[in-house]
């Protein structure tokens, strides 16, 4: 099956650093990618929509600048947060959409990030 | 704007009985999503479902959709302690970027 993998698993940072997560879809194109947060005992809330080759569509209360996406070719999409402040720790979940059959996300295993 | 409500948010269940979880959705959708997440781990897929009446199975988990009551259910059959973990329901919305929608999630523990 289709295989979406992330990098890294887990990242601790200091207030104000800067962090990249990459996505990466193995053995498929995806002209679309997503990126989700999760906080602890809560649902996926979706950050953004990242189409190759073109700019990001965040979601109503997400700040662009503060989460750049970058989808620069068909099996890779990188999240960065920057100056990462301990209110962004959460678990990020990148998905991949098949632009095959019926169209699925394959989600990727997530990236825990802690801002101390 | 979609949204998408899960009942329970929380079920405790002896092994070896049977349980439903329901999925609503507010506006009409093309296909609906079921996926497990064990704590600490990402998103597992489980089914999806594309057209009224559609009903899939595998193993103890059955899940069924009625696009016109816009209802999904997933139906837990004589439960195990494997089983336990969340399970949320997610629906695409409209438009050409198949946004999903999801649930809030159900929690399920299976007591021996």
């Amino acid at each position: 099956g289709a295989v979406v993998s992330q990098h890294p698993s887990w990242v601790i940072c200091k207030s104000g650093t800067s962090v990249k997560i990459e996505c990466r879809s193995l053995d498929f194109q995806a002209t679309t990618m997503f990126w989700y947060r999760q906080f602890p005992k809560q649902s996926l809330m979706l950050m953004a929509t990242s189409n190759e080759g073109s700019k990001a569509t965040y979601e109503q209360g997400v700040e662009k600048d503060k989460f750049l996406i970058n989808h620069a070719s068909l099996t890779l999409s990188t999240l960065t947060v920057t100056s990462a402040h301990p209110e962004d720790s959460s678990f990020y979940i990148c998905s991949a959409r098949d632009q095959a059959g019926v169209g699925t996300q394959y989600f990727g295993p997530g990236t825990r990030l802690l801002v101390l | 704007e979609l949204k998408v409500e899960q009942n329970p948010l929380f079920l405790s269940m002896q092994e070896g009985k049977n349980y439903t979880i329901y999925c609503n959705y507010s506006t009409t959708s093309d296909r609906l999503y079921w996926y497990r997440q064990d704590p600490g781990k990402s998103l597992e897929s489980l089914f999806v479902l594309l057209s009224n009446g559609a009903v899939k199975q595998e193993g103890r988990l059955m899940a069924s959709l009625d696009t016109k009551a816009r209802l999904s259910t997933l139906h837990i059959t004589a439960a195990v302690h494997d089983l336990s973990a969340t399970y949320f329901c997610a629906v695409v919305s409209g438009g050409s970027n198949y946004k999903l929608t999801f649930g809030k999630g159900t929690l399920l523990t299976v007591n021996p």
